[in-house]
């Protein structure tokens, strides 16, 4: 149990369908991020939150979109998704964003796209 | 670009040693981390360098060489709980983490 939960942690869905990936930290952190990891690939940062503000959004498509209600909880909403969009996401948080800080990672949704 | 490098799949036996590279082409260097990430699971923290040399952590050591932008986990005594994958990551100058692709891990008995 690293602190990091992640809900659903299986979800399958057709393009046309909106859905949304919910993350909650248990640490007291003030970092979030989002990532994606598709097989065999490196993990791909999709967004950083800093005490609830955006501070990174590495080009991600619009289909995208993420929300910070408060520190703790983090909200990725998916709409008309791609086949290729087919992953397992992974949610992040740390004490601090940059310097030395280690980020705790949850379990993770895996994402199908049909 | 940045790059880091490292094997996509080793295989050793139980009760031995062995040794995972990565190496790392980035601007800049703020530190280096390695990461264990068991099927299905979240990667979970396994240890951080930022100074050249070893750091060791009872069976897992982590060695750095900056200069040579070079990096190895060294896992002793494996057992078969130590199959997984092994992400390492490097902190650039702009503090944005980069990673590998992961080398999987497989023990035999």
């Amino acid at each position: 149990e690293t602190g990091v939960t992640q809900t659903p942690r299986h979800l399958v869905m057709g393009m046309t369908n909106k859905k949304s990936l919910k993350c909650e930290q248990h640490l007291g952190h003030n970092a979030m991020y989002w990532y994606k990891q598709s097989a065999k690939k490196p993990l791909e940062l999709m967004f950083v939150y800093s005490l609830e503000e955006r501070v990174e959004n590495n080009s991600v498509p619009s289909r995208f979109s993420p929300e910070c209600p408060n520190s703790s909880h983090l909200f990725l909403h998916l709409h008309t998704l791609q086949p290729e969009d087919s992953a397992l996401y992974l949610c992040a948080s740390s004490q601090e964003r940059g310097g030395g800080e280690t980020q705790y990672f949850g379990p993770g949704t895996r994402l199908l796209v049909l | 670009g940045q790059n880091i490098d490292q094997p996509t799949e080793m295989t050793a036996t139980e009760g031995a040693i062995v040794q995972i590279n990565c190496t790392y082409q980035t601007s800049g260097f703020n530190g280096l981390f390695w990461y264990q990430q068991h099927a299905g699971e979240a990667p979970t923290f396994l240890s951080y360098n930022v100074l050249d040399g070893l750091e060791e952590k009872g069976r897992f050591s982590s060695f750095l060489s900056r200069s040579k932008g070079y990096s190895y986990l060294l896992l002793k005594e494996l057992q078969m709980k130590d199959s997984a994958s092994y992400l390492c990551a490097v902190r650039d100058s702009n503090y944005q983490l980069i990673w590998g692709a992961g080398t999987k891990l497989i023990i035999k008995p």
